[in-house]
């Protein structure tokens, strides 16, 4: 069983729909989460991240995170062209050192159609 | 807002060739880490350095790698000789205190082709 699963997609919305991206993971260890967009040829550019169980809102994006059924989500609202990307999520232990690897989901590939 | 960066964008190198992939990390971060990614995988963490010195490292990261950071604001990732199947994507990233919750922050990468 893969660490962090999620789904590649790709996924198609029309612009203004409600968009929802999940990833599960199997390693009950994992203390942090964390939401990633990467557009064309960048860099993993941060969106969200959480360390507990809930809820997370930042305008138009919505971290979700349930420890219990290791499952994580993002959601969307409003989805603009723009945030066509592909979305990563992310998960970290802490390292010994005091650092935080990260382990990264496959990514789901977004497209916001006009 | 400050930003990781890193040069050159696109490397060409031939097989069996040694490169230096640069980095440049937020100024006042004091974790930094180096990630690939081969086109259409995941990202995957290579190896981490605080302090001046390696904290963990990926079985990725084998003796071909190193990292240094020779001054206050350069870290590199050097491959000694060059394989096909290094080809990639490498990201650099820097992080601010220990907490935990403190996130990364990524550069856009050096596109390393080795022919």
């Amino acid at each position: 069983q893969k660490e962090v699963e999620q789904d590649p997609g790709p996924l198609s919305v029309p612009e203004g729909a409600i968009v929802s991206l999940n990833c599960t993971y199997s390693n009950s260890a994992f203390q942090y989460f964390m939401w990633y967009r990467q557009y064309s040829r960048k860099g993993p550019e941060l969106l969200m991240y959480t360390y507990s169980s809930g809820n997370k809102e930042d305008g138009r994006f919505t971290a979700q995170v349930d420890k219990s059924s290791k499952y994580i989500s993002l959601f969307i609202r409003d989805s603009q062209p723009s945030d066509s990307a592909t979305y990563l999520c992310a998960m970290s232990l802490i390292l010994t050192g005091g650092g935080n690897k990260l382990t990264f989901g496959t990514g789901t590939q977004l497209k916001v159609e006009l | 807002e400050p930003e990781v960066t890193q040069t050159p964008s696109h490397q060409v190198t031939q097989m069996g060739q040694e490169v230096i992939l640069r980095c440049v990390p937020i100024s006042n971060h004091l974790y930094f880490y180096w990630y690939r990614q081969i086109l259409g995988q995941k990202v995957e963490f290579l190896v981490s350095f605080y302090n001046n010195e390696i904290s963990e490292k990926s079985e990725i990261f084998d003796d071909q790698f190193s990292v240094e950071r020779p001054d206050g604001s350069n870290f590199t990732l050097k491959i000694r000789s060059t394989k096909l199947e290094d080809s990639a994507m490498y990201f650099c990233a820097s992080k601010t205190g220990a907490r935990g919750n403190q996130p990364q922050h990524f550069g856009d990468g050096t596109r390393l082709s080795i022919l």
